[in-house]
């Protein structure tokens, strides 16, 4: 399938607002999210949002979502080291081919800085 | 309320035997699907079941299968094992589909 894309890399300092940016794929995607994974662990769910939507907003997080341009942020606010971990930007692909499964992108490395 | 739980947390296989993983839903999740990450793959969606009935599968060879039993949880069996399906196995669970996905912690299998 084609790919949902995500920068590999980010790194901020302590305090600093982090900003991850996804491109996905699927202009009816219904819903697109935001998992986390610290080493040697599983996907944790952060955030989703529904494609009516063009903000989400939890505690630290803010999603924005353009929908003409296939285009999802995810916003961590006064990001501290244990933000440090992979986050993953994914589509729930709505088609004959994919039943509900996700789609994610390959994952985007946010390195936190004292 | 517990999490998706899997099992084993590690499996150590050789080429060409065959590995069972397993999985148990958040209660009350009728939906399991199956991931595999791979290095430098990414994630990748393998099955999805759903009230027992396999409803979807990903772009994986047959030797890949799997059932959901009546209380929702279910197995991933891997038949014939290659050294390339060394991965972390994820499943995850959710109520009908359009919740979202919850997942556990994966069993990483590695092949030698």
């Amino acid at each position: 399938g084609e790919d949902v894309e995500q920068s590999l890399f980010l790194s901020v300092r302590e305090g600093d607002s982090s900003v991850i940016n996804c491109t996905y794929t699927d202009s009816s995607s219904t819903y697109l999210y935001w998992y986390k994974q610290e080493p040697g662990a599983g996907l944790q769910l952060l955030t989703y949002i529904f494609s009516n939507m063009d903000m989400k907003q939890d505690q630290r997080l803010t999603v924005l979502l353009n929908k003409k341009d296939k285009h999802l942020s995810l916003r961590i606010a006064d990001t501290q080291t244990g933000d440090s971990a992979i986050y993953f930007c994914a589509e729930k692909l709505r088609n004959s081919n994919s039943g509900y499964a996700l789609n994610f992108g390959k994952g985007t490395s946010l390195l936190v800085t004292p | 309320e517990a999490g998706v739980t899997q099992s084993p947390t590690h499996l150590i296989k050789t080429r060409g035997q065959q590995a069972t993983l397993r999985c148990s839903p958040i209660s009350g999740h009728t939906s399991v699907y199956w991931y595999q990450q791979a290095l430098g793959l990414g994630l990748q969606f393998l099955l999805w079941y759903d009230e027992g009935e396999e409803r979807n599968r990903g772009n994986f060879p047959p030797r890949f299968s799997g059932r959901q039993f009546p209380n929702y949880s279910s197995e991933l069996n891997v038949n014939a094992l290659e050294l390339e399906d060394s991965a972390l196995y994820l499943c995850a669970s959710s109520l009908p589909v359009n919740q979202p996905q919850h997942f556990g912690d994966g069993t990483r299998l590695s092949i030698l």
